[in-house]
């Protein structure tokens, strides 16, 4: 079975760093990209990061020079550094496994979250 | 303003069909993309309802489908059940942002 767990949020100044963790189990982790996807309170979805298997990383505008995304394959965990957080970084993270076939990616697996709270 | 839209919200009671429309552009769907959907239920973490426009994954009940016409892709739901209330998010790449994109969200009421 599938299991992403997340954890390190919480209540951050402005200004302030977080760094996020993923477990991974139940699948060949360093097979697959894994996301970063939030959704503040009441609000949508927004992808956020993702890292491939190969380790090449990518960013939304709103976060990119802020966030860094980073995995290590032989423990099966997924981070993500938050530097410089603003009020609106506040949201629910959510660990996303990304799986596709032939050329359509998707999110076939999602974390249960963990809350970021940026305010003073 | 999300790169992909969708109706804040739709409605239907039990035993009713009800789509979920997601309107992109020639940046996204209208280039090709493909579109996945998921569903929200409250206060829980998104499920995977739809990948690649059309295909449903296992374990989701075939009452649910998609399907696509030109840079416009519906969600459609038959047999409405209480269950299936729900916030339902599209998703696609974005050529031009050279990142995924989700839609608003619609809002599904069952009456």
């Amino acid at each position: 079975e599938v299991q992403l767990l997340e954890s390190g949020g919480g209540l951050v100044l402005p200004g302030g760093s977080l760094r996020l963790s993923c477990a991974a189990s139940g699948f060949t982790f360093n097979n697959f990209a894994i996301s970063w996807v939030r959704q503040a309170p009441g609000k949508g979805l927004e992808w956020v990061s993702a890292i491939t298997s190969a380790g090449r990383t990518y960013y939304a505008d709103s976060v990119r020079g802020r966030f860094t995304i980073s995995r290590d394959n032989p423990n099966n965990m997924l981070y993500l550094q938050m530097d410089s957080l603003r009020a609106e970084d506040t949201a629910v993270f959510y660990c996303a496994k990304e799986d596709h076939t032939g050329t359509t990616p998707f999110i076939d697996y999602w974390g249960q979250g963990t809350l970021v709270t940026v305010s003073s | 303003q999300s790169v992909l839209t969708q109706p804040p919200s739709v409605s239907g009671a039990p035993g009713q069909r009800v789509t979920i429309s997601c309107t992109g552009s020639s940046s996204n769907i209208g280039s090709g993309h493909h579109v996945n959907w998921y569903q929200q239920l409250p206060g829980t973490a998104p499920r995977l309802l739809i990948y690649g426009n059309t295909n449903r994954p296992s374990g989701v009940p075939d009452r649910f489908s998609g399907s696509k016409s030109g840079t416009s892709v519906s969600l459609a739901i038959t047999g409405l059940q209480a269950e299936d209330e729900a916030d339902y998010y599209c998703q696609s790449y974005d050529n031009r942002l050279s990142t995924w994109v989700f839609g608003g969200g619609t809002k599904l009421t069952v009456l």
